[in-house]
C-alpha cells in the first residue's frame, strides 16, 4: 500500500519570501501521479499542482513548483514570493495510474505574516 | 461550468440517527470520489464510483455507511444509527474519468461538516 509522508506540521513564511513544503511517499509502482492541493479556512480543496512520475521535468503553475526526486520518492512544493492569500493546509497527495482513490498526506499549515 | 457541489454544508445530529449527505459532481465528470477528514487528519478514502458502480467500497468504516450514484450524477452517502465517531468533514470530489492522463485529476467540493452530538 502507498503512503504519503509530510514531516512539517506547520510552517511560518513572511510576505514576499520563499517557502519549501517537504513531502515523501512510498510505492512499489513505477507509473503514478503526485498532487498538491490546498485548503483553506473555507474548507475547499483546490489544486495547486500535479506531476506525472514518468515526466522528468519538474512541474511548475505560476509561483508554485516542485522538486520530483523519483528516486528519493520525494515530490516538495516551493511556493516564490509567498502572499497572504497562501495562508492554507497544503496536502500532498499520491495517485496510481488509473487510479480511484488518492492517498493524502497529513498536511502542513503554512502561514504567511505581513 | 459549475464545480462540484455538496448539501447541506452543515449538519448537526443527534447519535443515533441517520443522515443523507449529498453530492453533485462536475457535470460530466464519470468518476465520484467521498473522503472523510476528521480533525487534524488527512483525508481518508471511503468510497469511489465509476458511472453508477462502486467498484471499491473498501474505505467504508462499516456496514452503517453506504452510498449511490443515480444517473450517473448525483450521489447520496448514508450514515445510519451516527456515532460521535462520525463527525468529520465530508468530501466529495469527481473526475472526468479514470483512463489516465489529466482526465483523472480529482476536483473537490466544499465538504459537508458532520457532528454528532
Amino acid at each position: 500500500a502507498q503512503t504519503v509522508t509530510q514531516s512539517q506540521p506547520e510552517m511560518s513564511v513572511q510576505e514576499a519570501e520563499t517557502v519549501t513544503l517537504s513531502c515523501t511517499y512510498d510505492t512499489s509502482e513505477n507509473n503514478y501521479y503526485l498532487f498538491w492541493y490546498k485548503q483553506p479556512p473555507s474548507r475547499q480543496m483546490i489544486l495547486v499542482i500535479r506531476q506525472e512520475a514518468y515526466k522528468q521535468q519538474n512541474a511548475t503553475e505560476n509561483r508554485f513548483s516542485v522538486n520530483f526526486q523519483k528516486a528519493a520518492k520525494s515530490f516538495s512544493l516551493k511556493i516564490s514570493d509567498s502572499q497572504l492569500g497562501d495562508t492554507a493546509m497544503y496536502f500532498c497527495a499520491f495517485g496510481s495510474h488509473g487510479f480511484q482513490k488518492l492517498v493524502f498526506g497529513t498536511g502542513t499549515r503554512l502561514l504567511v505574516s505581513p | 461550468g459549475a464545480g462540484v457541489s455538496q448539501s447541506p454544508s452543515n449538519k448537526v445530529t443527534e447519535k443515533g440517527k441517520d443522515v443523507e449527505l449529498r453530492c453533485d459532481p462536475i457535470s460530466g465528470h464519470t468518476a465520484l470520489y467521498w473522503y472523510r477528514q476528521s480533525l487534524g487528519q488527512g483525508l481518508e478514502f471511503l468510497i469511489y464510483f465509476q458511472g453508477n458502480s462502486a467498484p471499491d467500497k473498501s474505505g467504508l468504516p462499516s456496514d452503517r455507511f453506504s452510498a449511490e450514484r443515480t444517473g450517473g450524477s448525483v450521489s447520496t452517502l448514508t450514515i445510519q444509527r451516527t456515532q460521535q465517531e462520525d463527525s468529520a468533514v465530508y468530501l466529495c470530489a469527481s473526475s472526468l474519468s479514470t483512463s489516465g492522463g489529466t482526465q483523472e485529476t480529482q476536483y473537490f467540493g466544499p465538504g459537508t461538516r458532520l457532528l454528532v452530538l
